[in-house]
């Protein structure tokens, strides 16, 4: 069965300065990779996702994330944050099913707090 | 397009009480999903529906019942509520790809904020 780790609950910083989400994955079969993104009152909203190909991904608002394989990681960074990247992020994974059909699990959230 | 939507947006229940969600998308998407969400928890799902007329059970489907009579709507119950399902209930739907199957983005309500007393 999958499952995420999102090692920091949450992550404080000063605006402008670069941030990195961390989020560890674990499963026995290849996966799929999700960052949502929810803004205080809202539902979630796709930043990126890793389907398979280069393991660099770019996303929405100047957010990236890394696959590896190797560590089991899908960690998420932005080189400068704005205050209004202030929201929780969630890192997600969904197997690739040979047969059938694979539910995303989602991690237990990362607040990212900007401050002035 | 309205995207997913979803009624009503607050509700108070009292302890024993039934009630329903509605949530609808004008997407045309196949896939359609019920989560809660509790503090320090992230999203857990509830019920899935992969077509009309088709239903499964997630990671927390006790307690609540659903349906998907048309491919537009999926129907979250609760036939008698409990303290424990204070939460906050996200819809969201997805289409079906055949280039990555399980690799779609998932389109959320706004959600709707249900406490049981």
């Amino acid at each position: 069965a999958q499952s995420v780790t999102q090692l920091d609950s949450q992550v404080p910083v000063f605006e402008e300065a670069p941030v990195e989400l961390r989020c560890n994955y674990s499963s026995s079969v290849s996966v799929y990779l999700f960052w949502y993104v929810q803004y205080p009152n809202q539902g979630l909203q796709l930043l990126l996702k890793y389907l398979s190909g280069s393991t660099l991904v770019k996303g929405i608002n100047g957010f990236e994330a890394e696959f590896n394989k190797s560590q089991t990681s899908f960690h998420l960074r932005k080189p400068s944050v704005h205050i209004s990247d202030t929201a929780e992020y969630f890192c997600a994974v969904s197997e690739k099913p040979s047969v059938g059909y694979s539910t995303l699990t989602f991690g237990k959230g990362t607040m990212l707090l900007v401050s002035p | 397009n309205a995207g997913v939507t979803q009624t009503p947006k607050f509700r108070v229940l009292k302890t024993g009480q039934s009630m329903t969600l509605l949530c609808a998308q004008d997407m045309n998407h196949e896939y359609m999903y019920w989560y809660r969400q509790d503090p320090g928890m992230g999203l857990r799902l509830i019920h899935y529906s992969v077509g009309e007329g088709t239903t499964a059970k997630g990671e927390v489907p006790d307690g609540y019942n659903v349906s998907r009579l048309k491919k537009q709507n999926f129907l979250l119950g609760l036939e008698s509520a409990a303290p424990s399902q204070t939460s906050v209930y996200f819809c969201a739907s997805s289409p079906v790809s055949g280039r990555a199957k399980n690799g779609d983005e998932q389109f959320f309500g706004p959600g709707t904020r249900l406490t049981v007393l």
